[in-house]
């Protein structure tokens, strides 16, 4: 079945450590993207890719780094330059013009301790 | 700028009543809208979708949401919620760069 992974499910991180999150796509979607949950907060876009080799900033870029040198990767690492990385992440894709909306992952929760 | 809005944080129905969520969008034309909803700990899943066409569209779990121009809105609706229907429920609208703008959440609590 096509879908999309992410991996760890539960992540620890402690201060001043760099950690990198995974999403892998076999859906052969375009577009990936990263979003950062917390409690009544929503949403709120990291980065996102919409082709191979090209990514652009969300809302919330700072502290994080992505790269998409495969079409069905699309990892994000939370950098210690993050000064509150503990959250739920989650990692989407969707066809070029979203027809059919996004496709989620079913998030990674990183905790700092 | 585009925004959804949500103007309900939390609703709280009791199993078997009707649900209706509500859902407003600020945008110049018609844009593709969505209907997700979230379990605790868990990714969105995609209840429905408008494009064109029919005002009134079906999704899954028995949901069902109507677009209303008029109103810019497209609220969410069920006929009789049942206690596995409590998650949170996010409405996001397409712009012009097939980007999604979301809704902040609605919270559905059902009480016994």
């Amino acid at each position: 079945d096509g879908g999309i992974t992410q991996s760890p499910k539960y992540l620890f991180r402690k201060e001043g450590q760099n950690v990198t999150l995974s999403c892998e796509q076999n859906l052969n979607h375009d577009a990936m993207y990263w979003y950062r949950q917390d409690p009544g907060q929503g949403l709120r876009l990291i980065y996102y890719s919409q082709i191979v080799n090209d990514f652009q900033k969300g809302d919330i870029a700072e502290g994080y780094s992505v790269s998409r040198e495969k079409k069905e990767s699309f990892p994000l690492t939370v950098t210690s330059a993050q000064k509150n990385p503990t959250a739920f992440y989650l990692c989407a894709s969707s066809t070029e013009q979203g027809e059919d909306g996004y496709t989620f992952g079913s998030g990674t929760r990183l905790t700092v301790v | 700028a585009q925004s959804v809005t949500q103007p309900d944080i939390h609703i709280t129905v009791s199993e078997g009543a009707s649900l209706e969520l509500r859902c407003n969008y600020s945008y110049g034309a018609t844009p593709y809208l969505f209907w997700y909803v979230q379990s605790p700990g868990q990714g969105l899943q995609l209840l429905l979708k408008y494009f064109s066409g029919d005002t009134l569209v079906q999704g899954i779990k028995g949901f069902e949401a109507e677009f209303k121009r008029s109103q810019s809105s497209f609220n969410l609706r069920k006929p009789s919620v049942h206690w596995s229907d409590a998650a949170e429920y996010f409405c996001a609208a397409m712009d012009s760069n097939y980007q999604l703008i979301w809704g902040a959440g609605t919270k559905l609590i059902i009480k016994p």
